[in-house]
C-alpha cells in the first residue's frame, strides 16, 4: 500500500522545545513538502525538497529546520525559535516537482504547545 | 505574486443537487496549473482534480469537473449530484514553480455542508 505517513497525529509540546515530526513516503517521489495550516486558513509552505540532501526555504521557514538524508523521510524540526507553532503540520511529495505534478499528502500532526 | 480567492466561506447543500464552488486566481505566468483539494474533518487533504493553463479542454474526474474561463481567471469545481461524504473543506491551489519544484499557493477554503 503506497502512501504517506506522518507520526505522531497529536503531539503536545511545552514552550522552550524542540520537537520533530515524522514524514515518511513509499511512492518513489522525489519532491518533498512541509506545510502549515491555522485554523480557517489555507496552508503555506515551509520547506521543499527536490532532491536527497537538498532542501529550500518555503514562505513561512523562520524557526523551523529540516534534513533530507533518505529519499523517504523528509523529518520536520520546530525549535523554540518558532514564536507561534499550534498548528496542522501536513507533509506532502510529489513525483519530481514539475509542472502538472500531482503533491499528495499524508494525515497531518496537529501540534499544541502547552 | 500568485494569488487564489475563494470567496464562499461556506455553502449549504441539498443532497443530490450540483454545486460550483468558486476560485479565482491572479498571476502573471503564462503556464499554471490549477488543482482542488477536499479536507474532510480528519485533515488529510485528498486531491480531487487539475487543469493545465494549456488544456483546451475542461478537466473532468467521475463526479468533479472544473469550470476554466482563463480570460476571467477563473476555475470553479463542479460536483454533481452531490452527497452527503462530499460535506467537508474544498481548497483551490495554483502551482507555482520555484527552483523546478512546484510549491502549491491555497485559497482561504470554502466549507461545504450537504443536507440530507
Amino acid at each position: 500500500d503506497g502512501g504517506i505517513t506522518q507520526s505522531p497525529k497529536y503531539l503536545f509540546r511545552k514552550e522552550g522545545q524542540n520537537v520533530t515530526l515524522s514524514c515518511e513516503q513509499n511512492l518513489n517521489h522525489d519532491a518533498m513538502y512541509w506545510y502549515r495550516q491555522d485554523p480557517g486558513q489555507g496552508l503555506r509552505l515551509i520547506y521543499y525538497s527536490q532532491i536527497v540532501n537538498d532542501f529550500q526555504k518555503g514562505d513561512i521557514a523562520e524557526g523551523y529546520s529540516v534534513s533530507r538524508e533518505k529519499k523517504e523521510s523528509f523529518p520536520l524540526t520546530v525549535t523554540s525559535a518558532q514564536k507561534n507553532p499550534t498548528a496542522f503540520y501536513l507533509c506532502a511529495s510529489s513525483t519530481s516537482g514539475a509542472p502538472g505534478d500531482t503533491q499528495y499528502f499524508g494525515p497531518g500532526t496537529r501540534l499544541t504547545v502547552l | 505574486a500568485q494569488k487564489i480567492t475563494q470567496t464562499q466561506p461556506g455553502m449549504f447543500v441539498q443532497e443530490k443537487e450540483a454545486v460550483t464552488l468558486d476560485c479565482t486566481y491572479d498571476t502573471s505566468d503564462q503556464s499554471y496549473g490549477l488543482f482542488w483539494y477536499k479536507q474532510p474533518s480528519s485533515g488529510e487533504m485528498i486531491f480531487l482534480i487539475y487543469q493545465g493553463s494549456y488544456d483546451e479542454q475542461n478537466a473532468t474526474e467521475g463526479r468533479y469537473s472544473l469550470n476554466f474561463q482563463k480570460a476571467r481567471k477563473s476555475a470553479n469545481l463542479v460536483i454533481s449530484a452531490s452527497q452527503l461524504g462530499d460535506s467537508a473543506m474544498y481548497f483551490c491551489a495554483m502551482r507555482e514553480s520555484l527552483q523546478g519544484a512546484q510549491k502549491l499557493v491555497f485559497g482561504q477554503g470554502t466549507r461545504l455542508t450537504i443536507n440530507p
